[in-house]
């Protein structure tokens, strides 16, 4: 069973703040990962992609991945009250994306 | 920016009724898929779409779902009998290539309510 694991949280952290989230999977066939977000009662938004193991940064945004390990993370740097939702990992496998249940992120201002 | 459309927003059926729920993929997109998320659990892959075909189902894909491609825009999931289970977000997705080395983007999704 292809499986995506996630801290629920909440994570809370204030504004200005790096927001640190963590995933781990279990397909070490897995190629791709990808960082959604999603607001409550809205459609997942894609904020990152990582295909390599290393660092991948885009504005605030820093997507860590370590096949080795089997971990991908998300830093969010200088948090804003706005970056408040729940933040879902997804693995690739075959066609699919696998989710994790997501990790719900709380910026207070 | 080109996006993902979805209709309707919201869908109210009774149990054993049969809906058809309806997306536009990125006009450039070759492949398509639907995933479900029942309230607070999971997004959940059902099936993925390429060249006219199912390129992969997941389990909870069974008998009474289908899709189709019925004309050069739109991407239908069918649901032949719904039960009350059935009940979640349906969202559709697109992307541009192969899965392994590309970005699924998310249409804002359909809430499908079974009674």
């Amino acid at each position: 069973q292809k499986e995506v694991e996630q801290n629920s949280g909440p994570l809370s952290v204030p504004e200005g703040a790096i927001a640190s989230l963590n995933c781990t999977y279990s397909d070490r066939g897995s190629q791709s990962f990808f960082w959604y977000r999603q607001y409550s009662g809205k459609s997942p938004e894609l904020i990152m992609s990582i295909y390599s193991n290393g660092d991948k940064e885009d504005g605030r945004f820093t997507a860590q991945l370590n096949k080795a390990s089997q971990y991908v993370s998300l830093l969010i740097r200088d948090s804003q009250p706005s970056d408040s939702a729940t933040y879902l990992c997804a693995g690739e496998a075959g066609t699919a994306l696998i989710f994790g249940k997501g990790t719900t992120l709380s910026v207070s201002s | 920016e080109p996006e993902v459309t979805q209709t309707p927003s919201h869908q109210v059926t009774q149990m054993g009724q049969e809906v058809i729920l309806r997306c536009v993929p990125i006009s450039n997109h070759l492949y398509f898929y639907w995933y479900r998320q029942i309230l607070g659990q999971k997004v959940e892959f059902l099936v993925s779409f390429y060249n006219n075909e199912i390129s992969e189902k997941s389990e909870i894909f069974d008998d009474q779902f289908s899709v189709e491609r019925p004309d050069g825009s739109n991407f239908t999931l069918k649901i032949r009998s719904t039960k009350l289970e059935d009940s979640a977000m349906y969202f559709c997705a697109s992307s541009e290539v192969l899965p392994a080395y590309n970005e699924q983007f998310f249409g804002p999704g359909t809430r499908l309510t079974v009674l």
